[in-house]
Formats: C-alpha cells, sequence, structure tokens
C-alpha cells in the first residue's frame, strides 16, 4: 500500500514570495490533515479536510495561508505571502475516517526555508 | 499554552536496557493518545496508543503507561535496539490530535 506522497520536499523562497504544497493521502483515506512543524516543536494542525470539506482550520493563518482538496482526494497548501516565520516541515497526514481511535499516516513533510 | 508536554529533549540508553519516555498533559479531555517515531527526512509513524479507558497497552517490546490521576504517559522499549534511535513524539487527543515537542532517544550500542 503506497503511503501519503508530498511534493516538493524541499523549497528555499524569499519573503513576500509565494509557495504551494501538494500532498495525495494514501487511497480511500476521506480525512486529510496538514501539519505545520516549526524546528524544536510537535507538528501543530494547520487544517483537515473530511473528503472535500473542512473539518477544522481554526489555526490556520487565513490571512496567508489557504489550501483546498478538490474532489476529495488530492490537496495543495498555499501561502502568499510568506514570512520569515513560516520556516518550517509541512506534513500532510490521512485517515481513514476521523474517528478518535484512527490512525493518522504521515507523508515525509516538505521543508520551507524563507529567507 | 502547552497542552502536552515531554520535558526530556534528549536521553541515552545502552543497548539492551530499557528506555522509558515520558509525557505530562494538562487537558482532561483528552481520551486518547499516542506515541510516533520520526527518523531524519521522514514523517512521524505510528508506534503504540490507549485509550483513556485502560491504564497500560502492549505491542511487542513497547509498551505505553497511563495514569489519569496524574496525567501523565510514558513509553517503555525493552529491550531497546539500535534501531529505536529516532525523535519519539507523544499525542494526545480530544477533537484533534496535539502533539509534544518531542524527545530524542540515543541507543548506545
Amino acid at each position: 500500500e503506497a503511503g501519503v506522497a508530498q511534493s516538493p520536499r524541499y523549497k528555499i523562497i524569499e519573503k513576500r514570495q509565494s509557495v504551494a504544497f501538494w500532498c495525495n493521502p494514501i487511497s480511500g483515506h476521506a480525512t486529510l490533515y496538514w501539519y505545520q512543524q516549526i524546528l524544536g516543536q510537535g507538528p501543530k494542525l494547520l487544517i483537515q479536510f473530511q473528503n472535500n470539506g473542512v473539518v477544522d482550520d481554526s489555526q490556520l493563518p487565513k490571512d496567508r495561508f489557504s489550501a483546498e482538496r478538490l474532489k476529495g482526494v488530492d490537496s495543495t497548501l498555499k501561502i502568499q505571502p510568506a514570512k520569515l516565520e513560516d520556516s518550517a516541515v509541512y506534513l500532510c497526514a490521512s485517515s481513514l475516517v476521523a474517528g478518535n481511535t484512527d490512525t493518522q499516516y504521515f507523508g515525509p513533510g516538505t521543508r520551507l526555508t524563507v529567507l | 499554552d502547552q497542552q502536552v508536554k515531554q520535558n526530556s529533549p534528549s536521553l541515552s540508553v545502552q543497548e539492551g536496557r530499557i528506555s522509558i519516555l515520558n509525557c505530562d498533559y494538562t487537558n482532561s479531555m483528552f481520551d486518547y493518545f499516542l506515541w510516533y517515531k520520526k527518523y531524519p527526512a521522514e514523517g512521524p509513524t505510528f508506534l503504540i496508543s490507549i485509550s483513556s479507558i485502560k491504564d497500560k497497552n502492549e505491542d511487542g517490546r513497547f509498551t505505553v503507561f497511563l495514569n489519569k490521576s496524574a496525567k501523565h504517559l510514558s513509553l517503555h522499549i525493552v529491550p531497546s535496539q539500535p534501531g529505536d534511535s529516532a525523535v519519539y513524539f507523544c499525542a494526545a487527543k480530544d477533537e484533534k490530535l496535539t502533539f509534544g515537542t518531542g524527545t530524542r532517544l540515543t541507543i548506545i550500542p
């Protein structure tokens, strides 16, 4: 079974530029998550999708971050414009459903450096 | 306000000995707890979990203990192996998953 795929793996941009990340979840997984992991911290949930609807985006900085999950499969996360403090690893995860005991499977992440 | 805390940033253990990783939480609404393991340049990988109605869950070399009154959980690895060297994240769930800051475990051959 293929895991969660993410691209690109690394991205370096200058502040005020735009960037987009792509995620392909495990086949059949209805729930998709985007996390931000800043160096030295644990992953922090940015947004959760159930199929193509948003379940929780309370911690997404909506003035600069946006995410979509068209057709309930792939998802993109965009930052526009980027700030220095956005430097982090962006992790995508998926789970079969959103039940409390449902395991989240993570992709390898995209490491973003904002200069 | 950090609701899940891992107070030891790093831990070194001799191969074959027991590794004990600790985690404390503050939110009494958490009802499901997990441990994830992370290697460099990879995403976190699920290791073991425990429901709040239990106080112990065992899977091979890995055992998780939950003390609800103390709001504390721990992960025991015995015997420790070199491949166990990684960063371990504790996570707790109410409506969403909240992660601790991680503990880097190094197994010394």
